[in-house]
């Protein structure tokens, strides 16, 4: 049963560029979070997506976006990158039916460097 | 989310004594909280959760205790093992509609074999 897929694993971008992460759940899954997880801290919560749409959304700017599909996966944009952006971007899904907030499975991330 | 260095707490034990790391959550609205283990180069896997109705629970190896008078988690490893050693993360959520996950300060475990 596979878990979490993040695609890529790493990314080297230049400031003022854009940038597509993706996201699989776990199979079964139907609700996709996104962390930002700067080097030595722990992740920041961006957003959440049920039925294709965003419910939630942490303290990060419009230049954060995302996007859920009807098969669930999910994507990740970040435009006008800055160097602060270089982080590790963790997706996690989960079950609705469960409690969005419990099971909780997190992929191994996207490792985004901005130069 | 809080602020957090660049320099992690660190915990190193003898293996086989038992671990304890412990944890300030911020919000006295949360009611439920989740211990992560973060190894090098993955996301966080999920150890053991609580709610806040409860004070104490425990999985295999693990125990997590809840004080809510003072905002305080902790978790405790039993007979701690080589393939322990990693990041550990609390995190909480104040529910009440709420799909966020704040997650605290990491602490770094090194198991000395």
């Amino acid at each position: 049963d596979a878990g979490v897929t993040q695609s890529p694993t790493h990314l080297i971008k230049t400031r003022g560029q854009q940038v597509t992460l993706r996201c699989s759940p776990k199979s079964g899954h139907d609700t996709v979070s996104w962390y930002q997880q700067a080097l030595g801290q722990g992740p920041q919560f961006i957003f959440q997506y049920y039925e294709e749409e965003e419910r939630q959304r942490g303290n990060f700017p419009d230049r954060f976006s995302g996007h859920q599909f009807p098969n669930y996966s999910s994507e990740l944009n970040v435009n006008a990158l800055l160097l602060g952006d270089s982080a590790l971007y963790l997706c996690a899904s989960s079950l609705e039916g469960q409690g969005a907030n419990y099971g909780y499975t997190f992929g191994s991330g996207t490792r985004l460097t901005v130069v | 989310g809080e602020s957090v260095g660049l320099h992690l707490p660190t915990l190193s034990v003898q293996e086989g004594d038992n671990s304890i790391i412990n944890c300030a959550y911020s919000n006295s609205a949360s009611d439920y909280f989740i211990w992560y283990k973060q190894e090098s180069g993955k996301g966080p896997q999920f150890i053991i959760d609580i709610r806040s109705n409860m004070d104490k629970r425990q999985g295999q190896r693990v125990t997590v205790l809840l004080n809510k008078t003072v905002k305080h988690l902790s978790l405790q490893i039993a007979a701690t093992q080589p393939g322990d050693s990693a990041v550990y993360f609390c995190a909480e959520n104040i529910g009440a509609g709420s799909y966020q996950l704040t997650f605290g300060k990491g602490t770094k475990l090194s198991v000395i074999p």
